[in-house]
């Protein structure tokens, strides 16, 4: 595997779901992120981890929970979520900061779907 | 607060057409990076560039080309003799120096037909 992939790709459930999105990138990185893409919305920056510890949350409902166990792999854990919570959820990855600002690398995505 | 508009929603150009794409931003740093990613109908967006503030320098990449003008804070992105693979939603983007928070632009969809 190369690259930034995220399982699943598509994903319905209902709002008493539990269910959970996952990431892995292979670019030797340490910054991963979360993003949620709706239909009207402009990209929203979610959650970002730098070598495992969380140092952004975009005023993030708790309904979503993210986990970084190491610096490949991010997941986001979801729970009673509402409908308007369906959109396209973005997983990315880039170098650490080290002073600069590095430009991303983007998984697939999951479509989620909240019925 | 940072700020980043693109004020074409859409663009649709016949196949050859040179198109450019708009982006300006707002920022109270001196220090900023600006990057322009291409999202295909496949959903993955894909990094074409980044350039930090103190390089003003045009960059060409083949047919794509980049205009950063700090004195408009504008850095627009220009695709010359389009091609029906450039269609895509393109997405200019503005981040800090040192920071990961990154502001993305509302995006351009270009069509470009055959």
């Amino acid at each position: 595997e190369t690259g930034v992939t995220q399982t699943p790709r598509h994903l319905v459930m209902g709002m008493t779901n539990k269910k959970s999105l996952k990431c892995e990138q292979h670019l030797g990185h340490n910054a991963m992120y979360w993003y949620k893409q709706s239909a009207k919305k402009p990209l929203e920056l979610m959650f970002v981890y730098n070598f495992k510890e969380q140092t952004e949350n975009n005023s993030v409902p708790s309904r979503f929970s993210p986990e970084c166990p190491n610096s490949s792999h991010l997941f986001l854990h979801l729970h009673t979520l509402q409908p308007e919570d369906s959109a396209l959820y973005l997983c990315a990855s880039s170098q650490d900061s080290s002073g600069r600002s590095y430009e991303q690398y983007f998984g697939p995505g999951t479509r989620l779907t909240v019925t | 607060a940072q700020k980043v508009t693109q004020a074409q929603t859409e663009i649709s150009v016949v196949e050859k057409e040179d198109v450019t794409l708009d982006c300006v931003y707002e920022t109270r740093d001196t220090t900023y990076y600006l990057f322009w990613y291409k999202q295909p109908p496949s959903g993955e967006l894909v990094f074409l560039i980044r350039r930090n503030s103190f390089d003003e320098q045009n960059e060409i990449s083949g047919r794509y080309s980049w205009n950063f003008q700090k004195s408009t804070s504008s850095f627009n992105f220009t695709i010359t003799a389009s091609q029906v693979v450039d269609s895509a939603v393109y997405f200019c983007a503005l981040s800090e120096a040192g920071g990961f928070k990154t502001i993305f632009g509302a995006g351009t969809r270009l069509f470009v037909k055959a």
